[in-house]
């Protein structure tokens, strides 16, 4: 598609549940970007993709954070029993990555509120 | 200490005002460097690109002190729609991007 697409756009979860959230990229885009935004605005880098590749997952919390990206699927981002620290703001990047710099275009976000 | 810090303001300017944003990295390799704009809990947006050279458009300005690691964002004669957070992004190499937590602007009639 034209641009990236998030589902859903908002999610809410008691505390120790499941929440995945999930991000299609624009198409022909090769790179795939997590970020998650908690209230003060604070934007944190989760992982990154190439493709169905992990490129960087630095940021990932890994003890209860997962993701993938698998051909002819949409990206997804998946927490084990959230937590309420959780609640955020997740935005999904894709760019074409054919470059040093390629411009990130960003999703509409998924909130995600764990109660 | 953050790979990319910015004050977070917030900064209220009467309309008509100038208003100059900066930004620190802390990785001297970084490659390249932006400024982002997003409007209340939104997707963040392109605003621009920041070169050596300094670069403007429109009433926007950008400069990068490549020596200081600093990069700073000037808004001249600032519009009510000039309301927004500002994220400043650094671009490690390759598609590595960190942001800052962004800086706030709220321009008064």
């Amino acid at each position: 598609g034209e641009e990236v697409a998030q589902t859903p756009k908002h999610l809410v979860r008691g505390e120790g549940q499941k929440a995945k959230l999930y991000c299609a990229p624009i198409k022909g885009h090769s790179y795939v970007f997590w970020y998650q935004q908690v209230l003060k605005n604070e934007f944190k880098f989760l992982i990154s993709f190439q493709n169905e590749n992990v490129f960087d997952e630095t940021g990932m919390p890994k003890e209860r954070f997962s993701a993938k990206c698998l051909p002819n699927s949409p990206c997804s981002l998946e927490i084990q029993a959230t937590k309420l620290e959780d609640s955020a703001v997740y935005f999904c990047a894709s760019s074409q990555g054919t470059k040093t710099y390629n411009e990130q275009f960003f999703g509409p976000g998924t909130r995600l509120t764990v109660l | 200490r953050k790979e990319v810090e910015q004050d977070p303001g917030p900064f209220n300017v009467p309309e008509g005002a100038t208003v100059a944003f900066n930004c620190t990295y802390s990785n001297s390799a970084s490659q390249s460097f932006f400024w982002y704009r997003q409007d209340c809990r939104k997707e963040p947006k392109l605003l621009m690109s920041v070169y050596s050279s300094g670069n403007e458009d429109g009433r926007f300005t950008a400069q990068l002190n490549r020596a200081s690691q600093y990069i700073s964002l000037l808004i001249r004669d600032s519009k009510l729609s000039d309301s927004a957070t500002y994220l400043c992004v650094v671009n490690k190499g390759g598609n590595d991007m960190r942001f800052g937590a962004g800086t706030r602007l709220t321009v008064k009639p």
